[in-house]
């Protein structure tokens, strides 16, 4: 059984340019958060989807979105990348909304230049 | 001010000593607090959950205890490994995910 699934693994961006990142959930899960975790800190929530919708949202600018496909897969977008949006991008994966069962693909590493 | 202050923010133990990491909250209401472990570039693992009717829970070398009266929990490990060495983070709910900015662990041989 597959857990979190997160490509690519590791990708160098230049300011300005616009990064895809994808996570496939735990197999019977459909609920995915995204979070970005900053070297040194702890992950910072990004937005949850839930039935292809977003749900919640933290306190991230307009440049960050996302889709949900109705195979339960995610996609997180980042336009007019920063330097500072250089982190780990963390997938989460759970059963509905609640936090019980909540798995984490291994994440994301993006680096701007 | 983080709703989740963890302490302390480093720690370096040698090998086969036991520690504890603190978590203090003031998350309210409460639904219920984890403890992740995150190796270096490695998504966070879960630990132990626990409720706020909860006291203790174990898994493994690792106790977590909760006080839901004073807001703190604590995550004890016995008898440390060079494989404990990671962050571990604690998270805490009610209808969104809190994180704490984690404990860095360092075991020495």
């Amino acid at each position: 059984d597959a857990g979190v699934t997160q490509s690519p693994t590791h990708l160098i961006k230049t300011r300005g340019q616009q990064v895809t990142l994808r996570c496939s959930p735990k197999s019977g899960h459909d609920t995915v958060s995204w979070y970005q975790q900053a070297l040194g800190q702890g992950p910072q929530f990004i937005f949850q989807y839930y039935e292809e919708e977003e749900r919640q949202r933290g306190n991230f600018p307009d440049r960050f979105s996302g889709h949900q496909f109705p195979n339960y897969s995610s996609e997180l977008n980042v336009n007019a990348l920063l330097l500072g949006d250089s982190a780990l991008y963390l997938c989460a994966s759970s059963i509905g909304q609640g936090l019980n069962t909540i798995y984490f693909g291994e994440g994301s590493w993006l680096t701007v230049v | 001010k983080n709703q989740v202050e963890q302490s302390p923010q480093s720690l370096i133990i040698l090998e086969g000593k036991n520690c504890t990491l603190q978590c203090n909250y003031t998350v309210s209401p409460f639904s219920n607090l984890r403890w992740y472990k995150q190796d270096t570039g490695r998504g966070p693992v879960s630990l132990t959950i626990m409720t706020f009717s909860e006291n203790t829970k174990s898994n493994g070398r690792y106790t977590a205890t909760l006080d839901a009266d004073t807001k703190q929990s604590s995550l004890h490990i016995t008898a440390s490994q060079l494989s404990d060495s990671a962050s571990y983070i604690c998270v805490v709910r009610d209808d969104k995910i809190i994180f704490g900015k984690g404990t860095r662990l360092h075991i020495l041989p």
